[in-house]
Order: structure tokens, then C-alpha cells, then sequence
């Protein structure tokens, strides 16, 4: 089974409007760490926000924030505010107990395109 | 501070040689993970390395195969290269411990087989 799944390969958005991106996730572990990335044209992954799975509020990080409901085990980034630079990758991972031996495990992706 | 490097950074190789990447984490992490991205596509997990010793393995054949040095650099070698093998390689490195940590990537090599 997939550990990190997101549904949309790609996705549009007018600039100043806000996107949300969906990933949901597999585990059975109750501590795990959820995160997102980004990974414009030229190739390089920059970490964008973090959610522990015991973290009662959502994360916020500028205007990216992430939409955690466990009972569904889905941790969707909204950005809002589009800019034109947001065009990129999106891949969202987690993280389970690295003393057990896992790493981490990152989903395909969603291509977003900001619109002027 | 430095973040992870790789190099190269562009590498050139004709199928059945060999390829050789290397990797340098960030100073203080003693993980290094190793990602395969084809062109257009998700990462794929290839190895992970902590304290030197090989602490797991994605579903990819033994011609791909690396080691972690003494000082937590990491070099991932492919033997036989076939065209499939063309991609982007990710390197990343974290601290070993902690759910809150997350992985900083490199720039990646990008391995080009003719």
C-alpha cells in the first residue's frame, strides 16, 4: 500500500487566490511527522511546513498552511495568496519513528500552475 | 553553515558503465537518504544510511549499491548503466532522531545514460 498518496497530478490556480493541495497518508504508528515540499523547475526540494501528528493545531507557516485531520489521515497544504513564484512541485512526506528503522516516504506530487 | 552538497552536478555516461555520485550532509546529521526522480515523476527511495550502516532499501535492483563514510558523507554507485537510469538522484540528509526533523536535500546530480 501506498504510504503517501496525492490524487491531483496537477492543478491551476489564479494568482491571488488560494489552492489547496491533497495528500492523505498511511500508517499505523500513533507518532509520525508529516511535511511538505516544494520543488520548482530548477530541481532543488525546499521544506515548507511541518505537522506533528500530536500537534493539536494545524501548522502555519506564511501563507502556507496545513489542513491535518487525523481521524481521516489527510494532511492537505493550502497556500494562499498565490504569486506567480508558487509554480512548482508540491510532494508531501512523512516520517515514521526513525529509531524503528523507517525513513522518510514521499508522495508523486502535484504540478501547480499559478494563472496571472 | 553549508547545506548538503552533491556532485557532480551534471554526469554523462554510456550504458554498462559505471556512475558514481557522492554526497556531503549537512554538518551534525548522520542520516543520508538517496532518492531516484525520473523526469516528470515522484522520488523513489533508493537507500538510507545512519552511523555508517545501510538502514534500509528501496525496491531497486543490487546494481545499485552505496556506503556512508566514517565522517557521514555518502556516495551511491550504479553499476552497468542502463538508459531506464537517466534521472535526477536526490540526496538528503537529517538528524537520525526526532519526528520534527525533516530532510534537507541537495542539488541533486542529474545522471544522463547514452
Amino acid at each position: 500500500a501506498q504510504k503517501i498518496t496525492q490524487t491531483q497530478p496537477g492543478m491551476f490556480v489564479q494568482e491571488k487566490e488560494a489552492v489547496t493541495l491533497d495528500c492523505t497518508y498511511d500508517t499505523s504508528d500513533q507518532s509520525y511527522g508529516l511535511f511538505w515540499y516544494k520543488q520548482p523547475s530548477s530541481g532543488e526540494m525546499i521544506f515548507l511546513i511541518y505537522q506533528g501528528s500530536y500537534d493539536e493545531q494545524n501548522a502555519t507557516e506564511g501563507r502556507y498552511s496545513l489542513n491535518f485531520q487525523k481521524a481521516r489521515k489527510s494532511a492537505n497544504l493550502v497556500i494562499s495568496a498565490s504569486q506567480l513564484g508558487d509554480s512548482a512541485m508540491y510532494f508531501c512526506a512523512m516520517r515514521e519513528d526513525p529509531l524503528a528503522g523507517n525513513q522518510f516516504y514521499f508522495g508523486t506530487g502535484t504540478s501547480l500552475t499559478v494563472i496571472p | 553553515e553549508a547545506g548538503v552538497t552533491q556532485s557532480p552536478t551534471h554526469l554523462i555516461k554510456t550504458r554498462g558503465q559505471q556512475a558514481t555520485l557522492r554526497c556531503s550532509p549537512i554538518s551534525g546529521h548522520t542520516s543520508v537518504y538517496w532518492y531516484q526522480q525520473a523526469l516528470g515523476l515522484g522520488l523513489q527511495f533508493l537507500l538510507w544510511y545512519d552511523e555508517g550502516e545501510e538502514r534500509n532499501r528501496g525496491n531497486f535492483p543490487p546494481r545499485f549499491s552505496g556506503r556512508q563514510f566514517p565522517n557521514y558523507s555518502s556516495e551511491l554507485n550504479v553499476n552497468a548503466l542502463e538508459l531506464e537510469d537517466s534521472a535526477l538522484y536526490l540526496c538528503a540528509s537529517s538528524l537520525p532522531t526526532g519526528l520534527n526533523t525533516e530532510a534537507f536535500f541537495g542539488q541533486g546530480t542529474r545522471l544522463t545514460v547514452v
